[in-house]
């Protein structure tokens, strides 16, 4: 059984589409996150929900819009997608609080804009 | 300053090699602390977390030191399959935003 999965893998798209990238946990944990990794592999953290509340937002633009319907899902929303949006997406989840409460990732989305 | 730095790689060195990663973190309050493993477009996934008092997996041993913002990694006996990427990773909230290193590169060569 996957524990984090996220769909669709890969997704290549035109400049200015509207796009959703969906994840789903099935480890009953109570955080989800947003990850970007970008051509550098650098991760960077986007956003991160407990309880399916918004606790962390960084700068990121406008046009992402994180959507949580319920605790075990956190979907992504680009709006306007432009070429520099190009870059691998994790999902991410962990438990509540504790002293090294790992988080697991999912496989990745790998979105291209052209 | 970067809130977690490590060592900029990458690393090449032979099968059975003793290698050894550092990581600093800039945020006195972090909580808890961890190496992931990357491989080539796959994943992170949780290498081994890290304690106060030091641990060990294998051929894996982690160190902490609060006092400096220090943490390590040391790979004995390096096998081919350790090639990947290595990131020292920090949770600044209490599991609400686990903060990533930029990743220190190793390949193990025959």
């Amino acid at each position: 059984d996957t524990a984090v999965s996220q769909t669709p893998k890969y997704l290549v798209t035109q400049m200015g589409n509207d796009k959703s990238i969906k994840c789903e946990q099935n480890l009953g944990h109570d955080t989800m996150y947003w990850y970007k990794q970008d051509s550098k592999k650098f991760l960077k953290i986007m956003f991160s929900y407990n309880n399916k509340e918004l606790i962390i937002n960084e700068t990121v633009p406008n046009r992402f819009s994180p959507k949580s319907p319920d605790k075990a899902h956190l979907n992504l929303h680009i709006n306007s997608l432009e070429l520099g949006d190009s870059a691998v997406y994790f999902c991410a989840s962990s438990s509540q609080g504790g002293e090294n409460t790992e988080a697991f990732f999912g496989q990745g989305t790998r979105l291209t804009v052209v | 300053r970067k809130e977690v730095e490590q060592d900029p790689g990458p690393f090449n060195v032979p099968e059975g090699a003793t290698v050894a990663f550092n990581c600093t973190y800039s945020n006195s309050a972090s909580q808890s602390f961890f190496w992931y493993r990357q491989d080539c477009r796959k994943e992170p996934k949780l290498l081994m977390s890290v304690y106060s008092s030091g641990n060990e997996d294998g051929r894996f041993t982690a160190q902490l030191n609060r006092a400096s913002q220090y943490i390590s990694l040391l790979i004995r006996d390096s096998k081919l399959s350790d090639s990947a990427t290595y990131l020292c990773v920090v949770d600044v909230n209490y599991g609400q935003n686990f903060v990533f290193g930029p990743g220190t590169r190793l390949s193990v060569l025959p």
